[in-house]
């Protein structure tokens, strides 16, 4: 069952432009969520969450919006670098049950010097 | 603060032979997970352990797998007759459990077993 969507497998966009990675979850139990991002040949690492009681999560060039009654999510990334390019995951779960994460199937994003 | 690793990083086998992998944590840690990633898709959730302890098992952990935590340090987990479908990537991932504050997961590189 695809709890958590991301209907995006790639994405390519241009070195100083915006990013933005979409993700839909389906369970309303779900109240926190992250992004996490892997290189080739390297596990996912962890770049930035948001809990259900927050809309907008800042980390320097890095922005994740949480829409609760769309039950969506997006990470901005802003301006983006080519080093950004990565396979992104979007993760959802309970606060409560945080060892098990549900994750989105990826989004590839290319970001072109 | 080595992060968590992960031995070997590739295995091919031939189906039917038991293969085995091995996880380190981050030292401090006193949970470690594993899960399987397969071709375009995202992790999934297998097992998990505190400290020696394994909590919780996933559906998707059929008979043929197993996980231990002898001493609530490294892991391993072993898949006995391995078939075609078990290939795929295996994470560790581990964290520290401490109190009600969000345990952020840290991965380890991987295995990707290849069956035969």
């Amino acid at each position: 069952d695809q709890q958590v969507k991301q209907n995006s497998p790639s994405l390519s966009v241009q070195e100083g432009r915006i990013s933005i990675l979409n993700c839909d979850y389906t369970n309303s139990m779900f109240d926190y969520f992250l992004w996490y991002k892997k290189y080739p040949a390297e596990g996912p690492t962890f770049l930035i969450s948001i809990s259900s009681i927050k809309d907008k999560n800042e980390d320097g060039r890095f922005t994740v919006f949480l829409n609760k009654s769309a039950k969506h999510l997006s990470l901005h990334i802003v301006p983006s670098q080519p080093g950004d390019s990565a396979v992104y995951f979007c993760a959802a779960s309970e606060w409560h049950n945080n060892n098990d994460m549900r994750f989105g199937a990826g989004t590839r994003l290319t970001v072109k010097p | 603060d080595t992060g968590v690793s992960q031995d070997p990083r590739h295995k091919i086998t031939k189906r039917g032979q038991n293969v085995t992998f091995r996880c380190d944590p981050i030292s401090e840690h006193n949970r470690l997970y594993w899960y399987r990633q397969t071709l375009g898709q995202g992790p999934e959730f297998l097992t998990y352990f505190q400290n020696e302890a394994q909590l919780e098992k996933s559906r998707l952990l059929s008979d043929r797998f197993s996980a231990e935590r002898p001493k609530g340090s490294f892991s391993t987990l072993e898949i006995q007759r391995t078939e075609q479908g078990d290939s795929a990537m295996y994470l560790c991932a581990s964290s520290l459990r401490s109190g009600g504050a969000w345990e952020t997961q840290y991965f380890g590189p991987g295995t990707r077993l290849l069956v035969l």
